[in-house]
């Protein structure tokens, strides 16, 4: 079953205003880690920010932050003074510690983020 | 050369074609990952290498061969594909540790395939 989902495929922002991309997730281990990626039309993944399930802060880098939830299972990207740039899709992801392969990412379907001036 | 480097970028192959995908991480990374990215589908792990070691095979088919020489270079080959394995894949690399999961993957650019 999908562990990480994203339920906008699409949205709209105007230039210089913020917009809050949502994550949900599904674990039963206390133990994980959330990251955003953004996706350009170019195909690479950036890597934008991490939230680690024990942190007692919000996780913040530059203009992005994430709204850490944990009671609701919930990672939502929040993206300040939105820029043209800023235009591509972006995807939740999770790992977990348990299991052998500790370092495996799921990925959710990804938000296309369109900035307009 | 920084950061991980994927080549080619773009490959058109015929059914019966054998070919390769090439990949470099100049980070000092232990860890490498191949994924698969299909329209409107999830990111997919396909192989997991660390310390040049396969740790997980995510039940892709023999069709696609890895090949892990060193920790930097990554090699995935490919023979007798079909059609629905045109994608964009991406490889990816991390730095792992004893534990935790701090460890965020670097990715390639991807190299965009196309399988006739």
């Amino acid at each position: 079953a999908q562990k990480i989902t994203q339920t906008q495929p699409g949205m709209f922002v105007q230039e210089k205003e913020a917009v809050t991309l949502d994550c949900t997730y599904d674990t039963s281990d206390p133990s994980y880690g959330l990251f955003w990626y953004k996706q350009p039309s170019s195909g690479e993944m950036i890597f934008l920010i991490y939230q680690g399930s024990y942190d007692q802060q919000n996780a913040t880098e530059g203009r992005y932050s994430l709204n850490f939830q944990k009671a609701r299972k919930s990672a939502n990207l929040v993206i300040s003074a939105s820029q043209l740039g800023d235009s591509a899709m972006y995807f939740c992801a999770m790992r977990e510690s348990y299991g052998g392969a500790t370092n495996k990412l799921i990925f959710g379907t990804g938000t296309l983020l369109a900035v307009q001036p | 050369e920084t950061g991980v480097t994927q080549t080619p970028r773009h490959l058109v192959m015929g059914m019966t074609n054998k070919k390769s995908l090439k990949c470099e991480q100049h980070l000092g990374h232990n860890a490498m990952y191949w994924y698969k990215q299909s329209a409107k589908k999830p990111l997919e792990l396909m192989f997991v290498y660390n310390f040049k070691e396969q740790t997980e095979n995510n039940s892709v088919p023999s069709r696609f061969s890895p090949e892990c020489p060193n920790s930097s270079h990554l090699f995935l080959h490919l023979h007798t594909l079909q059609p629905e394995d045109s994608a964009l894949y991406l490889c990816a690399s991390s730095q792992e540790g004893s534990g935790g999961n701090s460890y965020e993957q670097y990715f390639g650019p991807g190299t965009r395939l196309t399988v006739t």
